[in-house]
């Protein structure tokens, strides 16, 4: 089947730890995107890729990392200098250009401990 | 800079009652609007995507219609169920916004009451 995974489903990290979140998808899709959702409010992105090899910094970027060495993989790295990385983070991908829509993965729910 | 609003937050209404969900957005330039489902802890799902020359999309008892003068979109659900309890997201693909960035609207959450 095609479509976009995430994993782990659920995360737990402690202070000071780098934590990385899987996104893979199997759609052929230029475009990838890392979403955060806190609880109750809308989606804010973290970076976004158009192409292997490139990335571009969202709205809330600080303290979280990526790579694109794959057109199927995206993997977010929260690292410790994110203070509040509890969340609901959600990987999305869709083709190169505009007016086609967008698929999302189910989601990773990160928690400090 | 695109910002998209949806009020109200939540919604509650009996079963077989029509709901009527709102997204206002302040830039009309834009390519699509696109209207999502959340169950809670779960991912996105699309319902209808709502090109940008047209005014209505419809899928089954979901019909989405599109004004860009007033800056705004309102997703209507006819004959509501429980099953349809969830959180709906709108999301604008703007033409300004770089690598097709969708900006999000808050949500509304709904309730289905039996």
């Amino acid at each position: 089947d095609g479509g976009i995974t995430q994993s782990p489903k659920y995360l737990f990290r402690k202070e000071g730890q780098n934590v990385t979140l899987s996104c893979e998808q199997n759609l052929n899709h230029d475009a990838m995107y890392w979403y955060r959702q806190d609880p109750g409010q809308g989606l804010r992105l973290i970076y976004y890729s158009q192409i292997v090899n490139d990335f571009q910094k969202g709205d809330i970027a600080e303290g979280y990392s990526v790579s694109r060495e794959k057109k199927e993989s995206f993997p977010l790295t929260v690292t410790s200098a994110q203070k509040n990385p509890t969340a609901f983070y959600l990987c999305a991908s869709r083709p190169q250009g505009a007016s086609i829509e967008a698929f999302f993965g189910q989601g990773t729910r990160l928690t400090v401990v | 800079k695109q910002e998209v609003t949806q009020i109200p937050a939540a919604l509650s209404v009996p079963e077989g009652e029509n709901l009527v969900l709102n997204c206002s957005f302040t830039d009309s330039a834009i390519y699509n609007l696109q209207w999502f489902r959340q169950d809670p802890g779960k991912g996105l799902t699309s319902l209808l995507l709502i090109q940008s020359s047209q005014r209505e999309q419809t899928s089954g008892r979901l019909n989405a219609s599109l004004d860009k003068s007033s800056g705004r979109s309102t997703l209507y659900i006819a004959a509501s169920q429980p099953g349809d309890s969830a959180t709906y997201l709108c999301a604008l693909d703007t033409i300004k916004a770089a690598g097709n960035k969708l900006t999000f609207g808050g949500g509304t959450r709904v309730l289905v009451k039996p």
